[in-house]
C-alpha cells in the first residue's frame, strides 16, 4: 500500500493562530484531497488539492479559512487559519493512486484552546 | 447527489462470532465502493474496494464484502471476529475512479469476550 505522511501528527494551538499541515506521499498521485473529521463524526471533504492551481473547495469551506497548496504531485499543505475551538478536529490527507485506490494519512489531530 | 447510509451506529459481537456491517448507497450508475477501518487514535486503513467484476471482494484481515446492485448495498462481513477488530468502520463511495469519497457516518464495532 502507499505511504502518506502527515506533519504534525498532533498539536495544541491557541485560538486566533494558524497552523499548516503538511502531506507527503511516497509516489505520484493524480488527485489529493483534504478531509476533516470532527470529534465522534465521520469524514467531510474540505477540498481537492490541484497541482499548480487553486484548490477546489466544497460547500461550507473557503480558501481564506483553509488555504491549500500543491506545488507538485507528491506534496500538499493545508493551513487552518485564525483557529477557534470549533476547528478542533482530525485533518486527513488522502491521495488517489494507481488502480484508483484511495489511501489516507494517519491524520493530524488538532486541538484549539 | 450521492449518499452513503450505515444504518447501525454501534454493534457488539462476541469474539469468534460472525460479523456483518451494512452499507447502502444512493447513486445511479455503478459506484466505486470502499470500506475503511479506523482504530482508536489512528488514521484510516483501507480494508477493500469494489470497482467492477466479481461482486464478492476479499480484503485484508479476513474481511470480505458483497456488492448487490439490486439492493444498492455493499455489506462488510467477517466469519470470526477477533478482539482486535474493535474499531470504527466507514463505508465510502465515489462516482468516478479516483475522485473524492463520500463517507457514511460509520459503525462502531465492539467485541465482547
Amino acid at each position: 500500500s502507499a505511504v502518506i505522511s502527515q506533519k504534525p501528527s498532533r498539536d495544541i494551538c491557541q485560538r486566533g493562530t494558524s497552523l499548516t499541515i503538511q502531506c507527503q506521499v511516497d509516489s505520484q498521485v493524480t488527485m489529493m484531497f483534504w478531509y476533516r473529521q470532527q470529534p465522534g463524526q465521520s469524514l467531510t471533504l474540505i477540498a481537492t488539492a490541484n497541482q499548480g492551481s487553486e484548490a477546489t473547495y466544497e460547500s461550507g469551506f473557503v480558501i481564506d479559512k483553509f488555504p491549500i497548496s500543491r506545488p507538485n504531485l507528491t506534496f500538499s499543505t493545508l493551513t487552518v487559519s485564525n483557529m477557534s475551538p470549533e476547528d478542533s478536529s482530525i485533518y486527513l490527507c488522502s491521495g488517489s493512486f494507481s488502480g484508483n485506490t484511495i489511501y489516507f494519512g494517519e491524520g493530524s489531530w488538532l486541538t484549539v484552546v | 447527489a450521492q449518499s452513503v447510509t450505515q444504518p447501525d451506529i454501534h454493534i457488539t459481537v462476541s469474539e469468534g462470532a460472525s460479523l456483518e456491517l451494512r452499507c447502502n448507497y444512493s447513486y445511479g450508475a455503478t459506484p466505486y465502493l470502499f470500506w475503511y477501518v479506523q482504530s482508536p487514535g489512528q488514521g484510516l486503513q483501507l480494508l477493500l474496494k469494489y470497482f467492477s467484476g466479481d461482486t464478492l471482494v476479499q480484503g485484508i484481515k479476513g474481511f470480505e464484502a458483497e456488492f448487490k446492485r439490486s439492493q444498492s448495498s455493499f455489506n462488510l462481513r467477517k466469519p470470526s471476529v477477533h478482539w482486535s477488530d474493535a474499531a470504527e468502520y466507514f463505508c465510502a463511495v465515489a462516482n468516478q475512479a479516483g475522485t473524492a469519497l463520500i463517507f457514511g457516518k460509520g459503525t462502531t464495532l465492539s467485541v465482547s469476550s
